[in-house]
């Protein structure tokens, strides 16, 4: 079975940092794109980061450019978001994403809380 | 960015009704490069449908999806219990994800 499990969530006042971390299982984790994507309470989810398989190729929302960084291990089969400068609108669940070859997302985390408040 | 509009944002049914969700893009969307995911509360979204029209696997056949160019629509064919969730359109594409701001169906 296909599994991502995130960890590293918390609550950090404005300004904090922290660092997500995403474990892969059940599939070759080195063969796919992967992303993070976030979603506020209630409202539709926000795609926020991606990185190719190799790690050649990363990029970023707008939102988060110059405070976030992807990251990813194919050997410990891990991907990282490192969370710099946050800031309270930066609050809401982070998933981890795994797309097929043409893009769409087939399996997702359960999710991990950041909170960002003083 | 292609910004995606979901209407209605509430539906109120009853189980046996037919469900009509729309999407619409404010540009045309690439390839037909269109999914539906559903969500419940409490958890992550599920894919249901990709390729604006192709179930994905396990998905009961009373979930269809059409459209192409820059209106979609995923119909219900007839609401089960499970199917009360809050449903979301992406268009999908590497450097241009965006998703819909979604659709509830509640139960009347």
């Amino acid at each position: 079975e296909m599994q991502l499990v995130e960890s590293g969530g918390g609550l950090v006042p404005p300004g904090g940092s922290l660092r997500l971390s995403c474990a892969a299982s059940g599939f070759s984790f080195r063969d796919n794109w992967m992303y993070w994507v976030r979603q506020a309470p209630g409202k539709g989810p926000v795609w926020v980061s991606l990185i190719s398989s190799t790690g050649n190729t990363k990029a970023y929302a707008d939102s988060v450019k110059g405070r976030f960084s992807i990251s990813r291990d194919n050997a410990r089969n891990t991907l990282y978001l490192q969370m710099n400068s946050l800031r309270v609108e930066d609050t809401a669940l982070y998933y981890c994403v795994k797309d097929t070859s043409s893009g769409w997302y087939d399996v997702w985390g359960q999710g991990i809380l950041v909170t960002v408040s003083s | 960015e292609n910004v995606l509009t979901q209407s209605p944002g509430t539906l109120s049914l009853s189980p046996g009704e037919r469900v009509i969700l729309s999407c619409r893009a404010s540009q045309s969307v690439t390839s037909d490069y269109l999914a539906w995911y559903q969500q419940k509360p409490g958890q992550a979204p599920r894919l249901l449908i990709y390729g604006a029209s192709n179930r994905a696997s396990g998905i009961p056949d009373r979930f269809s999806g059409s459209g192409s160019g820059t209106d979609f629509t995923l119909t219900i064919s007839r609401l089960e219990p499970e199917d009360f969730a809050v449903y979301f359109c992406h268009h999908y594409g590497k450097l241009q994800d965006t998703f819909g701001q979604g659709t509830k169906v509640e139960i009347k």
